[in-house]
């Protein structure tokens, strides 16, 4: 398969652990982006990396939450001591650009997390 | 900023039913506009796209049309099956923001049987 993968599918903690999840995307594909989508509600963009560089992220990423794309190829998301209202979907996608732009978005199939 | 409003679900259509979702934008410049559509237990995928004033998209018998002058870019199919039930996301991007897309909240669609 080579789609856009993300481990772990699902993630059950309690208030005040850490987290980590980790992304892999489409292998050619430079630009990285990770969303959050809480039930009933469309995805929210969170930040999103092109090559090993984060080029943006959302007043919604809190300072306990931190991404990183080391060598430009997967992407891992750490929440630090998460709170209950960090339950959610996180989603990873990945995407060509810089003249290979198309706006076309290749999504995983999305890490959820259970804060207790 | 860009904004996305659509239709609130749940959309109840029995088969063979005719399908519109509504869409209306709010963005800057010029995006691209959007219809992703996630299956149960499935990641998002695109359904269909437009990227520029009077294109229509379509895929799969559905079809959306950019609507600058309303802007709108309402989903629709002629015949709905019950494999079309789906939570549908209506989106937009600009490319000078990244490409990062901008999501509608969502529509549930049930299609009976």
């Amino acid at each position: 398969d080579t789609g856009v993968s993300q481990d772990p599918r699902h993630k059950i903690t309690k208030r005040g652990q850490n987290v980590t999840f980790r992304c892999d995307p489409i292998s050619e594909h430079n630009r990285l982006y990770w969303y959050r989508q809480t039930l009933g509600q469309g995805p929210e963009f969170l930040t999103y990396f092109q090559n090993e560089a984060q080029l943006e992220k959302s007043r919604l990423l809190s300072d306990r939450f931190s991404a990183e794309r080391p060598k430009g190829s997967f992407s891992t998301l750490e929440i630090q001591r998460t709170e209950q209202g960090d339950s959610a979907m996180y989603l990873c996608a990945s995407s060509l650009g810089q003249g290979a732009y198309t706006g076309e978005l290749f999504f995983g199939e999305g890490s959820r997390l259970t804060v207790l | 900023g860009n904004s996305v409003t659509q239709m609130e679900g749940p959309v109840t259509l029995s088969e063979e039913a005719f399908l519109t979702i509504n869409c209306t934008y709010t963005a800057t410049g010029y995006p691209s506009l959007f219809w992703y559509v996630q299956y149960p237990g499935e990641g998002l995928q695109l359904l269909l796209k437009a990227t520029k004033a009077d294109d229509k998209g379509s895929n799969k018998g559905f079809e959306a049309t950019y609507r600058k002058e309303t802007t709108s870019f309402h989903l629709e199919k002629g015949s709905v099956q019950v494999s079309d039930s789906a939570v549908y996301f209506c989106a937009l991007s600009n490319y000078n923001a990244g490409n990062m897309l901008t999501f509608g909240g969502g529509t549930r669609l049930m299609v009976k049987p």
